[in-house]
């Protein structure tokens, strides 16, 4: 079965970019979605399709998908921003999501 | 306003069986597919299960294969989950989630996220 693979943290300081990888085979022939859950809430849609945003998501959050690796990245990182990211893809009418990136803002 | 709501968590023994609900609203509920997404304490997101939009395509993780069982009422605007054969591996808070695009708009909904999640209901599997 499909899998798609995130580093467990990442840590990054106020104002600069941080960068979350998603790693799967052939990646970049799927779509890729992000997720933002903070704790004790449920996980919101970030980004669909590789680089689309839902309407109200801030433009500071932007993704990209090429090759076996998906990106987001945040742009001037608030404390705000502080949470866990997952990515998701698609296996054959299934859903693939990563095993989350611990976004530490300090 | 569009949301999903879940429910018929609790406690249950190992062995035992539960049936999870999602009301859905706001939105036309029997032309999106949806989906049952789990996530166990201090873990990551697991899905669980999707029902396409008329319920006649029905897809589950290896993990629950065989005793979770997926339906949805399309005149209640309800999704369940009959979750059978519980293991304590089974408890997580579960979420219900619903695929971003309409039959109608792409009846193909393996390009789009799950763009609306409920608040979740949690089920503890233990004796």
């Amino acid at each position: 079965s499909y899998e798609v693979t995130q580093p467990p943290s990442v840590s990054v300081s106020p104002g600069q970019t941080a960068t979350i990888t998603c790693s799967g085979e052939k990646l970049g022939d799927k779509y890729a979605f992000w997720y933002k859950q903070k704790p004790g809430q449920s996980p919101v849609l970030l980004i669909y399709q590789d680089k689309k945003r839902p309407s109200g998501i801030p433009e500071r959050f932007s993704g990209s998908n090429s090759g076996n690796t998906a990106t987001l990245t945040i742009s001037g990182t608030q404390p705000m921003d502080e949470a866990d990211y997952y990515c998701q893809a698609w296996d054959s009418s299934t859903v693939v999501f990563g095993g989350g990136t611990k976004l530490t803002v300090l | 306003q569009v949301q999903v709501v879940e429910s018929g968590g609790g406690v249950v023994q190992p062995g035992r069986s539960l049936r999870l609900s999602c009301a859905a609203s706001g939105f036309t509920f029997s032309s999106y597919a949806m989906n049952w997404v789990r996530q166990a304490p201090g873990k990551g997101l697991e899905w669980v299960a999707i029902i396409s939009y008329a319920g006649s395509n029905k897809y589950y993780a290896n993990s629950v294969k065989g005793r979770f069982t997926l339906s949805r009422d399309t005149s209640g605007n309800t999704l369940y989950l009959q979750m059978n054969s519980l293991r304590p591996e089974d408890t997580a808070v579960y979420y219900c989630a619903r695929v971003g695009v309409t039959v109608t708009m792409d009846p193909d909904y393996n390009y789009y996220g799950l763009d609306v999640w409920g608040q979740g209901t949690t089920v503890t599997v233990s004796s």
